[in-house]
């Protein structure tokens, strides 16, 4: 199957900073990506999809002005988590799809944690 | 709205044990039913899938067969490995690939 990779797979940062996220489909073109935040022992919940070149579709009680979302070329995807605050720490799982595939592909995910 | 519903975990079974882990769902059109599965350090990776009624997806010993009459997909193996360790998630998506809805996830760990 395809390769998502995602950086840094771990973050520490005080609260009020802001944090960015990559996202990267290394051997395809994706032209949709996903952002999906996880709790402990919860499930995945998606917060917004992202297609190449166009603004992000944020899903319902998801901050757009919080989670800044970028998808500028068919292989990389950002999600910035700007001014974040302790709440925000959380597990942040990429996805992504192409042309060529049915199905999404994913990140490894990147815990975050704000202290 | 639409909802997946899966077994919680975590549920510990030893090597070659048969292993169930069930998963209902609710929507409100006609989904297609996936599970996935995470390894330690890794990211989700499907591991089957069903897109009508009837349909069994197999995949490594695992198989699931899409229920409609009783909205489940559980996930099956007859003999379960210690690398089968790990957390399975089962989710539908009405748009095709587009949009997924997850379970909480269950847990498995294989004792040897």
């Amino acid at each position: 199957g395809a390769v998502v990779s995602q950086h840094p797979s771990r973050v520490i940062c005080k609260s009020g900073t802001s944090v960015k996220i990559e996202c990267r489909s290394l051997d395809f073109q994706a032209t949709t990506m996903f952002w999906y935040r996880q709790f402990p022992k919860q499930s995945l919940m998606l917060m917004a999809t992202s297609n190449e070149g166009s603004k992000a579709t944020y899903e319902q009680g998801v901050e757009k002005d919080k989670f800044l979302i970028n998808h500028a070329s068919l292989t990389l995807s950002t999600l910035t988590v700007t001014s974040a605050h302790p709440e925000d720490s959380s597990f942040y799982i990429c996805s992504a799809s192409g042309r060529d595939y049915n199905e999404q592909f994913f990140g490894p995910g990147t815990r975050l944690t704000v202290l | 709205g639409d909802s997946v519903t899966q077994m919680e975990g975590p549920v510990t079974l030893s090597e070659e044990a048969f292993l169930t882990i069930n998963c209902t769902y609710t929507a409100t059109g006609y989904p297609s039913l996936f599970w996935y599965v995470q390894y330690p350090g890794e990211g989700l990776q499907l591991l089957l899938k069903a897109t009508k009624a009837d349909d069994k997806g197999s995949n490594k010993g695992f198989e699931a067969t899409y229920r409609k009459e009783t909205t489940s997909f559980h996930l099956e193996k007859g003999s379960v490995q210690v690398s089968d360790s790990a957390v399975y998630f089962c989710a539908l998506s009405v748009a095709g690939a587009q949009k997924l809805v997850f379970g909480q996830g269950t847990r498995l760990t294989i004792n040897p």
